[in-house]
């Protein structure tokens, strides 16, 4: 059962474009929905996050938009830089007897051409 | 700071052999997390330690995979016996205890990327 629904799976943005990647959630008791950033050989590192009393985040050129209505998140990459290329994986957290239990989207890999 | 250590960083072996990753967490952080990582099915948790016990071992596939925590600096993650279907790239990752969000965040090793033939 996949909580969490990510797309696109692989998405090529030209220099200075915006990437959108979209995800999509089904149990509302989930209570944080952090991004992570996974370049090649490494382990994912946190992008961004943000809880959903709040519509929007933004930190740079990356921001988070919220829709707890509609149960979706997205994260929007203004600029789109090379260095951005990497995979990006959407992620909903749940207090889970004291730990946050994190479950991860599929990913997307961002390509991002001169 | 050092980050998340994990060892071997790849592993090759032959389908029925014992395999053991090991995992050194961030200092201070009490929390350690093991997942695998497949093109299939993205980043899965298989078992989360807290103060070096085990909560939550739900996503342990099955009976061959193990794992340990024998103190706050060092865990493992076994399999025996190793099948082609357990190729993936298995990540450690530990969170402190912060406040509030802070104690939210998982660093995450480099990985071990395991390859069974």
């Amino acid at each position: 059962q996949q909580q969490v629904k990510q797309s696109p799976q692989s998405l090529i943005v030209q220099k200075g474009g915006i990437s959108i990647i979209n995800c999509a959630y089904e149990n509302t008791a989930f209570d944080y929905f952090p991004w992570y950033q996974q370049f090649p050989g490494k382990g994912p590192a946190l992008l961004i996050a943000i809880r959903p009393d709040v519509s929007e985040k933004k930190e740079g050129r990356f921001t988070i938009s919220f829709n707890k209505s509609a149960k979706q998140f997205s994260l929007h990459i203004m600029d789109s830089q090379p260095g951005d290329s990497a995979t990006y994986f959407c992620a909903a957290s749940i207090d889970s007897g004291g730990y946050q239990k994190v479950t991860f989207g599929i990913g997307t890999k961002l390509q991002v051409i001169p | 700071d050092a980050g998340v250590i994990q060892s071997p960083r790849h592993e090759v072996t032959e389908m029925g052999q014992e395999v053991t990753l090991r995992c050194k967490p961030i200092s201070g952080h009490n929390s350690l997390f093991w997942y695998r990582q497949t093109m299939m099915r993205g980043l899965e948790l298989l078992i989360y330690f807290n103060n070096n016990v085990p909560i939550d071992d739900s996503g342990m596939p099955e009976d061959r995979f193990s794992a340990k925590m024998p103190n706050a600096s060092f865990s493992t993650l076994k399999i025996q016996p190793s099948e082609p279907r357990d190729s993936a790239v298995y990540f450690c990752a530990s969170s402190g205890q912060g406040k509030g969000l802070l104690s939210y965040e998982q660093y995450f090793g480099p990985g071990t990327r395991l390859t069974v033939t």
